[in-house]
C-alpha cells in the first residue's frame, strides 16, 4: 500500500536557522511528491513538486526539496527560517501513470520559528 | 486559495441534521476532491470527481454524499449517518492539462461543528 509518513509532529528552529523538515513515502512505481503549507483556519498553498530530472527542487519563499531514491525521502529545507514560516506542513505523494491525481497526505508537521 | 471558494466558512449543525458544504471553482478544472481534516490525521480523501456526472468514493465515504452537475461545482452533503461530524472540510481541484496538472488547489476550507 501506498503511504507517507512525516515522523515529526513539531520541528522547532530559531529565526535564521536552517530547518528540515522530513517526509519519507512507500509507494510501488515512481513517485510525484508534493509539500503544501497551510496557515491556521486556511486551505492549504502548493510549495513544491518532484516529477522527474534533478534531484534537487526550488519552489515558493525559498524552500527546498531533496528527491532521495535509495532512502525514499523528499526532505524540505530552508537555509534561514523567519517567523513568518509558522505553518503546518504537509507532504504527499500520487502514482506516476496513475488514473487519477489522487494524493497521499502525510499527517503533517508543524513548524514552529523562535524569534 | 486561487479561484476555488467554500461556503459557509464556519458551519454549526445539531445532530441529526443533514448539511451541504458549497465547493465552486472558476479555473476550469476537471478534476476535484473532497477531503477531511483532524488533529493529527493529515487529509482524508472523502470522494473525488473527474469528470462532470461522474465521482468516486475515497478513503471515508460512508455517510457522506456528493454530485457533480457543473463542471465547476461539487457540493459535499454530511448526512446524519456520519457519525462524527465535526471536523475541517477541504475542496480541492486539478487541471487536466498544463504546467500545473500534476497539482491539486485548495479552497479556504469549512469547518463544520456538531453541536
Amino acid at each position: 500500500a501506498q503511504s507517507v509518513a512525516q515522523p515529526e509532529d513539531q520541528v522547532n528552529v530559531a529565526e535564521g536557522n536552517p530547518l528540515t523538515v522530513k517526509c519519507t513515502y512507500s509507494v510501488s512505481g515512481n513517485p510525484y511528491l508534493f509539500w503544501y503549507v497551510q496557515y491556521p483556519n486556511r486551505g492549504l498553498q502548493f510549495l513544491l513538486k518532484y516529477i522527474t530530472g534533478d534531484n534537487l527542487v526550488k519552489g515558493s519563499y525559498g524552500f527546498e526539496a531533496e528527491f532521495n531514491k535509495s532512502q525514499t525521502s523528499f526532505h524540505l529545507k530552508k537555509p534561514s527560517a523567519l517567523v513568518s514560516d509558522s505553518a503546518l506542513y504537509f507532504c504527499a505523494v500520487r502514482i506516476d501513470g496513475g488514473a487519477t491525481n489522487k494524493l497521499i497526505f502525510g499527517t503533517g508537521t508543524l513548524l514552529a520559528v523562535q524569534p | 486559495d486561487g479561484g476555488i471558494t467554500q461556503s459557509p466558512k464556519y458551519l454549526f449543525r445539531k445532530e441529526g441534521q443533514n448539511v451541504t458544504l458549497s465547493c465552486e471553482q472558476n479555473l476550469n478544472h476537471d478534476a476535484m476532491y473532497w477531503y477531511r481534516q483532524d488533529p493529527g490525521q493529515g487529509l482524508r480523501l472523502i470522494y473525488y470527481s473527474q469528470i462532470v456526472n461522474d465521482f468516486q468514493k475515497g478513503d471515508i465515504a460512508e455517510g457522506y454524499s456528493v454530485s457533480r452537475e457543473k463542471k465547476e461545482s461539487f457540493p459535499l452533503t454530511v448526512t446524519s449517518a456520519q457519525k462524527n461530524p465535526t471536523a475541517f472540510y477541504l475542496c480541492a481541484s486539478t487541471p487536466a492539462g498544463g504546467d500545473r496538472r500534476n497539482e491539486q488547489f485548495f479552497g479556504p476550507g469549512t469547518r463544520l461543528t456538531v453541536l
